[in-house]
Parts: C-alpha cells; sequence; structure tokens
C-alpha cells in the first residue's frame, strides 16, 4: 500500500518559536494533502486541505497566517506553526490522497503524526 | 456541513462479536470510511463504502445503508489487539469529516 511520512515525529519547542512538519508520499504523487488536528481523546479535526502548487483550503476557525502551508511538489507538504503557543500542543497528522493505483483514487493515507508540545 | 454520530464507548469480551454503528447527515455523499487509531498513533484505513450493502474483510465487515443515514462496523472474533478508537468518516465533495470515535475495550 501507499505510504506517508511525517517528520519529525515528536517535537518540543519554546512559546513563541515556529515548528515547520513535513508530510512526504514515498510512493505516489499526492495530488491533495490533508492536514489534521487532534487533541486528547478527540477526533481529528481537518485544518486545511492542499492542492500541489495551489494555496490551501483553510478550514473556518483555522488561522492561515499561523498555520504556514506549503505544497510545493507532489511528494511533499510542509506544516509550520508560527509563534507557537502552549495551546498548540497536539498531534497533528497528515493524509495524502492520489496517485496511478485505482484504490488510492479514493482512500487517504495517513502518515504517523506529529506530536507537538510547546511549553 | 456534516453531522457524525457514534458511541463514545463499548466493551466486549475476546473471541465476541461487536457492532458498532455510526449515523450521519451530510449533503454530497461521496463515501463512507472505517478507521482504527490505537493512542498515540494515526488511523489505518479499514473499510469504505460508497453503494448499499456489506462489505466484507477478514474479521470485519462494513455496512451501508444510504438512504437510513447508516453504517455499522462488525468486528467478529475479537482479539486484545482490537482495542482501540473506531472512528466513522464520510466523505463530500470537498473532504473527508470525521466522528468522533468510539473507544472499544476487549476484556480477556
Amino acid at each position: 500500500g501507499a505510504v506517508v511520512s511525517q517528520h519529525p515525529s515528536w517535537v518540543i519547542c519554546k512559546s513563541g518559536t515556529s515548528v515547520k512538519i513535513e508530510c512526504r508520499s514515498l510512493d505516489f504523487q499526492a495530488t491533495t494533502m490533508f492536514w489534521y488536528r487532534q487533541f486528547p481523546k478527540q477526533s481529528l479535526m481537518l485544518m486545511a486541505t492542499s492542492n500541489e502548487g495551489s494555496k490551501a483550503t483553510y478550514e473556518q476557525g483555522v488561522e492561515k497566517d499561523k498555520f504556514l502551508i506549503n505544497h510545493a511538489s507532489l511528494t511533499l507538504s510542509t506544516l509550520t506553526v508560527t509563534s507557537a503557543h502552549p495551546e498548540d500542543s497536539s498531534f497533528y497528522i497528515c493524509s495524502a490522497r492520489g496517485g496511478r493505483l485505482a484504490e488510492s483514487s479514493y482512500e487517504q493515507y495517513f502518515g504517523p503524526g506529529t506530536r507537538l508540545t510547546v511549553t | 456541513g456534516q453531522n457524525i454520530d457514534q458511541p463514545t464507548e463499548m466493551t466486549a469480551t475476546e473471541g465476541a462479536i461487536v457492532q458498532i454503528n455510526c449515523t450521519y447527515q451530510t449533503s454530497g455523499f461521496n463515501g463512507l470510511f472505517w478507521y482504527q487509531q490505537h493512542a498515540g498513533e494515526a488511523p489505518t484505513f479499514l473499510s469504505y463504502n460508497v453503494l448499499d450493502g456489506l462489505e466484507e474483510k477478514g474479521r470485519f465487515s462494513s455496512f451501508l445503508s444510504r438512504s437510513k443515514g447508516y453504517s455499522y462496523l462488525l468486528l467478529k472474533e475479537l482479539q486484545m489487539k482490537d482495542s482501540a478508537s473506531y472512528l466513522c468518516a464520510v466523505r463530500d465533495r470537498r473532504q473527508l469529516t470525521f466522528g468522533s470515535g468510539t473507544q472499544l475495550t476487549v476484556l480477556p
């Protein structure tokens, strides 16, 4: 099956600093990538959707100037949390869709997630 | 928008069968997914239904009724490793929206 990787798997940063999270599709071309956030004991909440080469579409309530998304190629998307605060501490998960295989046309493949802790 | 409802918690015994229900309301239905998520890990794909009926995949089966806005995930021959959160997710023309998840605990 298709593989999506994320880096780093966990990160601790100080309040006010910025953190970049990378999401890569390893064996297929991801035409669309999704960024989710999950707080403890809650479900995944979609933050934004990005298509390669175009601006991301953010969900209501998600600050686009705080969560910068870049989908520069068909295999890489990045999420930068700028001026991070303790309330941004969460589990960030990317997901990718697209590819040549028929079964990947509808399925979203999830990365392993990045645990962000802001102190 | 979408509204997805599933039970918060369920408990079952090893070797038993459990059914996790999911009801939804959406415009532009384009498929229903079930995912399994262990604590601290990303979700893993279990099943996909876009037409009415039952899809079977080993110990897991998923059913969909589009007219009723209803789906269920059936887990047979439960194993301890099946203890996890099970997420129902509905896709419309634009995005995949997740339910709050059902935490399943399998007891010995």
